[in-house]
């Protein structure tokens, strides 16, 4: 099976400059992943989708980051205005069910902000 | 607050040899145990799922042992490879939430 595509591989923006991330999951999974993961640390959760639906948004910081996936099946990635701290690589897994199944992540996208 | 931690943060070891990888957490209630296989550059990949019943599973050379009563898990490796190394991440989920919460991960390196 296609694992999960993400693009692109690596994006250089300056502060206060905006950037998308686009993600299609591997097809028939219904949750969908958005992950930070800043370097030495473990992927952090962002948003979780259950089919186009929104199932956990708390550690998205709102104000500047936004998601959607339309038709439930790709999913956008947006920040507007980026910071210098939000330099990481931003990481899309899916996975075929809510609970249990393991998770299968696109190999993410290389962000730097200057 | 849930918690997963990982040691050692970072090990090297020599080709052939074997090691063992630790994780302990708080997580709770708790639903599966997972661990993962972060080459540099790519996306995690999922090495092994135990649920709470399970005490052990293997995945190839790599076999993961789940001791629910005191919260610990670890991760051996048999025979290392060059390939092996990569960052190894421990993740728990909880029951019913569908949320997990991810260790900070073991960078190991094996060297020839």
């Amino acid at each position: 099976e296609a694992g999960v595509a993400q693009s692109p591989r690596y994006k250089i923006i300056e502060k206060r400059q905006s950037v998308a991330f686009w993600c299609n999951p591997i097809s028939g999974h219904a949750t969908l992943y958005w992950y930070q993961q800043i370097l030495g640390q473990g992927p952090k959760l962002l948003i979780q989708f259950q089919n186009n639906g929104v199932v956990d948004d708390s550690q998205l910081p709102k104000d500047r980051f936004s998601a959607e996936r339309l038709k439930g099946v790709d999913s956008t990635l947006k920040i507007q205005p980026a910071k210098l701290e939000d330099s990481a690589v931003y990481l899309c897994a899916s996975s075929l069910e809510f609970y249990n199944s393991p998770l299968h992540f696109g190999n993410g996208t290389r962000l730097t902000v200057t | 607050k849930n918690q997963v931690e990982q040691s050692p943060q970072s090990l090297i070891i020599l080709e052939g040899k074997n090691c063992t990888l630790q994780c302990n957490y708080t997580v709770s209630p708790f639903s599966n145990l997972r661990w993962y296989k972060q080459d540099t550059g790519r996306g995690p990949v999922s090495l092994t799922i135990m649920t709470f019943s399970e005490n052990t599973k293997s995945n190839g050379r790599y076999t993961a042992t789940l001791d629910a009563d005191t919260k610990q898990s670890s991760l051996h490796i048999t025979a290392s490879q060059l390939s092996d190394s990569a960052s190894y991440i421990c993740v728990v989920s909880l029951t019913n939430a569908g949320k997990s919460t991810f260790g900070d991960g073991t960078t190991l390196t094996v060297k020839p």
